[in-house]
């Protein structure tokens, strides 16, 4: 299957700061990414979509602000999260699709820690 | 309101046997259902996936069936192997302004040696 990237795979941070997540399509073009977060023993909550230029369509009860992607290219998508804050400790997690093929394929996830 | 879900948090089977994997939908508007595979701290991995027009698909071990009438389907792994332990998500692909994968709360598959 193809090949998504996803990085960094563990991160540490302090209340307040932002964070920055990045997803790539390494052997396709990825003309739709998808951002999901899991908690413990959940499923995977999709939190946005974004086709490649254009501005990301947000799920119900994301804060687009606080939760900021960028799909500036065919194969590479970005999450910042900004003021993280103890809450959003979490698995997040990036897919991506061509125009192409049925599945969306994933990253490795991330898994993030605010202290 | 969960549109796709899997009532089985967890299953054990014997290796060899048949394990089977279910998962109910409520949205007639999906197109396309996916079943990946997932150990922790990892994203997913795509097993096999099925249209909507279809009631089989057949992929090695892997077997996924649709029952649209009852709005749901099964995977079917036989023969089961130890290495097929893991968390297993049904998925469901729809179009709304461009398409959109929703996740089932996955099921804990655990076979044993």
């Amino acid at each position: 299957g193809a090949v998504v990237s996803q990085h960094p795979s563990r991160v540490i941070c302090k209340s307040g700061t932002s964070v920055k997540i990045e997803c790539r399509s390494l052997d396709f073009q990825a003309t739709t990414m998808f951002w999901y977060r899991q908690f413990p023993k959940q499923s995977l909550m999709l939190m946005a979509t974004s086709n490649e230029g254009s501005k990301a369509t947000y799920e119900q009860g994301v804060e687009k602000d606080k939760f900021l992607i960028n799909h500036a290219s065919l194969t590479l998508s970005t999450l910042t999260v900004t003021s993280a804050h103890p809450e959003d400790s979490s698995f997040y997690i990036c897919s991506a699709r061509d125009r192409v093929v049925t599945e969306a394929f994933f990253g490795q996830g991330t898994r993030l820690t605010v202290v | 309101d969960q549109q796709v879900k899997q009532n089985s948090p967890s299953l054990s089977v014997q290796e060899g046997r048949i394990s089977i994997l279910n998962c109910d939908y409520t949205n007639s508007m999906f197109d396309y259902f996916l079943w990946y595979k997932k150990y922790p701290a990892e994203g997913p991995t795509f097993l096999i996936s099925i249209s909507s027009i279809k009631d089989k698909n057949e992929d090695g071990r892997f077997t996924v069936f649709l029952n649209k009438s009852a709005k749901h389907l099964s995977l079917h792994i036989v023969p089961s192997q130890p290495g097929d332990s893991a968390v297993y998500f049904c998925a469901a692909r729809w179009f709304s302004g461009t398409y959109k994968y929703i996740f089932g709360t996955g099921t804990r598959l655990k076979v044993l040696a």
